[in-house]
């Protein structure tokens, strides 16, 4: 049973659009939300990471809004470039260790 | 500086045969995983180590054994290789103070 549940499974975006995977999660006790990329052939690169006790963290055109309440996250990209196009996943753990990844995102931004 | 390198970058066994993976870092990192990716499960961590002469199980542990003997070192071993772990295998490393979780480029193995 996922723990962490991650949609939608693929996304086109065009060009300068705005990309949002959304996340939820079931254990109350995860305390990290990172988000990764990934490229084909090449293993996963953090993206951005938010802890609990904020509700949004912006690093340049990406964004992630958490909902504690709902037990929700999401990830915004700004500005959708080709080069964005990728892989993301969502995860979730208590203490950095026992890490649960989201089953992927396969977003394509078109030109 | 090569980060996290892992060896080999394919394999193919057959059924009941063994083999090692190997996981290195030169970052001084105290942690480590190894997680697989198969498509449509995301990552699934199968063992980690806080430390050298460390181990534990993650969500995925069976049919796996790992080893910890150097703190830049973390092997992956499969006693009798089953074609349900046809995967790509990732390793990954992070300091003790720090969140960030620094991934390799993956070892594709293929059981047949």
């Amino acid at each position: 049973q996922q723990q962490v549940k991650q949609s939608p499974q693929s996304l086109i975006v065009q060009k300068g659009g705005i990309s949002i995977i959304n996340c939820a999660y079931e254990n109350t006790a995860f305390d990290y939300f990172p988000w990764y990329q990934q490229f084909p052939g090449k293993g996963p690169a953090l993206l951005i990471a938010i802890r609990p006790d904020v509700s949004e963290k912006k690093e340049g055109r990406f964004t992630i809004s958490f909902n504690k309440s709902a037990k929700q996250f999401s990830l915004h990209i700004m500005d959708s470039q080709p080069g964005d196009s990728a892989t993301y996943f969502c995860a979730a753990s208590h203490n950095n260790n026992d890490m649960r990844f989201g089953a992927g995102t396969r977003l394509t931004v078109k030109p | 500086n090569a980060g996290v390198t892992q060896t080999p970058k394919f394999r193919v066994l057959k059924t009941g045969q063994s083999m090692t993976l190997l996981c290195a870092q030169d970052m001084n990192h105290e942690y480590m995983y190894w997680y697989r990716q198969d498509p449509g499960m995301g990552l699934r961590l199968i063992h980690y180590s806080v430390g050298e002469g460390t181990t534990a199980k993650g969500e995925v542990p069976d049919g796996y054994n790992v080893s910890r003997l150097k703190k830049q070192n973390f092997l992956l071993g499969l006693e009798s290789a089953a074609p349900s772990q046809t995967s790509v295998y990732f390793c990954a490393s992070r300091t003790s103070g720090g969140e960030t979780q620094y991934f390799g480029p993956g070892t594709r193995l293929l059981v047949l």
